[in-house]
């Protein structure tokens, strides 16, 4: 079965500190692996988007990992501000049926607190 | 504005009473996709068109949802008969040709049904 699996379901931190967000994920044929924000009440926006041959990337304070052996990425949030609170979501994709289908997690709700 | 637009941005409604959301996507954009997100969940596919052409459904929808995207550009989807259950955000989302398959979402319309 495709699914997407993220932990912690919820982290709260401390302004300026550092956090690991965690996400594994079951999809077949595998395409990539996406990262994407979600404000309260906002539609996501895409932080970082890699394929089977990339093992990171980086979008400013946001580093993103992935091991496609043990089929697990990583969001690494830097030096954490205010406005990083928001749910982080983990979006594993497949091709299927002649296009790219994705599977969303359920997310993680990152409070940065002062 | 270039991005996805979505309305209206929120909807109260009576159950049993019919509604309709409209999705424009970013012009240059031939994929459209809608989903739904319940409170602490990530998004769930109900559709996806390819230009006019509307190429899978999702089981969650029911026969009681339609989606149109006429001529290829702006999209609705109408819920009829609405139930208590049917309360959540939907979410537009449109991309370009392109293999990678980035999606750009909308701000989403949230659905209160009484």
């Amino acid at each position: 079965k495709n699914q997407v699996e993220q932990s912690p379901q919820s982290l709260i931190i401390l302004e300026g500190k550092n956090c690991t967000l965690q996400c594994n994920y079951t999809v077949s044929p595998f395409s990539n692996l996406r990262w994407y924000k979600q404000d309260t009440g906002r539609g996501p926006v895409s932080l970082t988007i890699m394929t089977f041959s990339e093992n990171t990337k980086s979008n400013g304070r946001y580093t993103a990992t992935l091991d496609a052996d043990t089929k697990q990425s990583s969001l690494h949030i830097t030096a954490s501000q205010l406005s990083d609170s928001a749910s982080y979501i983990c979006v594993a994709s497949f091709f299927s049926g002649g296009y790219n289908k994705l599977i969303f997690g359920a997310g993680t709700r990152l409070a940065v607190h002062p | 504005d270039t991005g996805v637009s979505q309305d209206p941005r929120h909807k109260i409604t009576k159950r049993g009473q019919n509604v309709t959301f409209r999705c424009d996507p970013i012009s240059e954009h031939n994929r459209l996709y809608w989903y739904r997100q319940t409170l602490g969940q990530g998004p769930e596919f109900l559709t996806y068109f390819q230009n006019e052409a509307q190429l899978e459904k999702s089981r969650l929808l029911s026969d009681r949802f339609s989606a149109e995207r006429p001529k290829g550009s702006f999209s609705t989807l109408e819920i009829q008969r609405t139930e208590q259950g049917d309360s959540a955000m939907y979410l537009c989302a449109s991309a370009d040709r392109s293999g990678a398959n980035v999606l750009t979402f909308g701000a989403g319309s949230r659905l209160t049904v009484l």
